[in-house]
């Protein structure tokens, strides 16, 4: 079965710094999608970022980036110059084509003034 | 604009009272799906839906239940309420095979006394 893990419960970083947050996932499939989203205290679930696995080149959104090792099964998103608004829960997940989707647990975020 | 929706937003019942958690989606996706968040769990997938007259278990839906009489909603009933289905609910929806995003309501809040 496939399994999403975080491994940080919590992070914290300084406006303005870069942080990164892991996630790794244990797959047999080859095709398959990669998401971040992101949940504010209004509990709204965004999505923050989409990696196809087929697609080598490492998505990219604005100050949102992630590291797609398909070998490693690692899936980090990096976001750059931290703001106070990006302080969340962050989920990743994993979802085969044509299949549900499988959340981690989770990792929250603090932005230091 | 196309949404998703979720009623009621909160809701108090007593322990063994049957409650129903409606979700309406106006994207017109085939795929629907019921998830319950609880803190160390992330993004639990309850049941759900790939189409009219098609429903799925999923990773816990011991004494939940879900009916898909049409594209745009997907109910979820608990027959008998019980205190450990206390959680925060999330319905959302995406479309075929394609694209892999999850379109989520705004959650709803149940609390069983």
């Amino acid at each position: 079965a496939q399994t999403v893990t975080q491994s940080q419960p919590e992070m914290s970083v300084q406006e303005a710094e870069t942080v990164t947050l892991s996630c790794t996932y244990d797959t047999s499939e080859s095709d398959y999608y990669l998401f971040w989203y992101k949940q504010p205290p209004s509990r709204q679930m965004i999505l923050v970022i989409r990696q196809e696995a087929y697609k080598q080149q490492n998505a990219t959104e604005n100050r949102f980036s992630v590291n797609f090792q398909k070998a490693a099964k690692s899936f980090s998103l990096k976001i750059s110059d931290s703001q106070l608004g990006d302080a969340a829960m962050y989920f990743c997940a994993y979802r085969r084509r044509g299949d549900k989707i499988i959340f981690g647990k989770g990792t929250r975020l603090h932005i230091l003034p | 604009d196309a949404e998703i929706t979720q009623s009621p937003r909160h809701k108090i019942t007593e322990t063994g009272r049957q409650v129903t958690l409606a979700c309406h989606q106006t994207w017109n996706h085939n795929n629907m799906f019921w998830y319950r968040q609880d803190l160390g769990h992330g993004l639990r997938l309850i049941h759900y839906s790939y189409g009219v007259q098609d429903t799925n278990k999923g990773e816990v839906s011991d004494g939940y239940s879900v009916s898909r009489s049409n594209t745009e909603d997907l109910p979820l009933t608990l027959e008998s309420a019980a205190s450990s289905q206390t959680s925060v609910y999330f319905c959302a929806s995406s479309t075929g095979l394609n694209t892999g995003e999850l379109f989520f309501g705004e959650g709803s809040r149940l609390t069983v006394l």
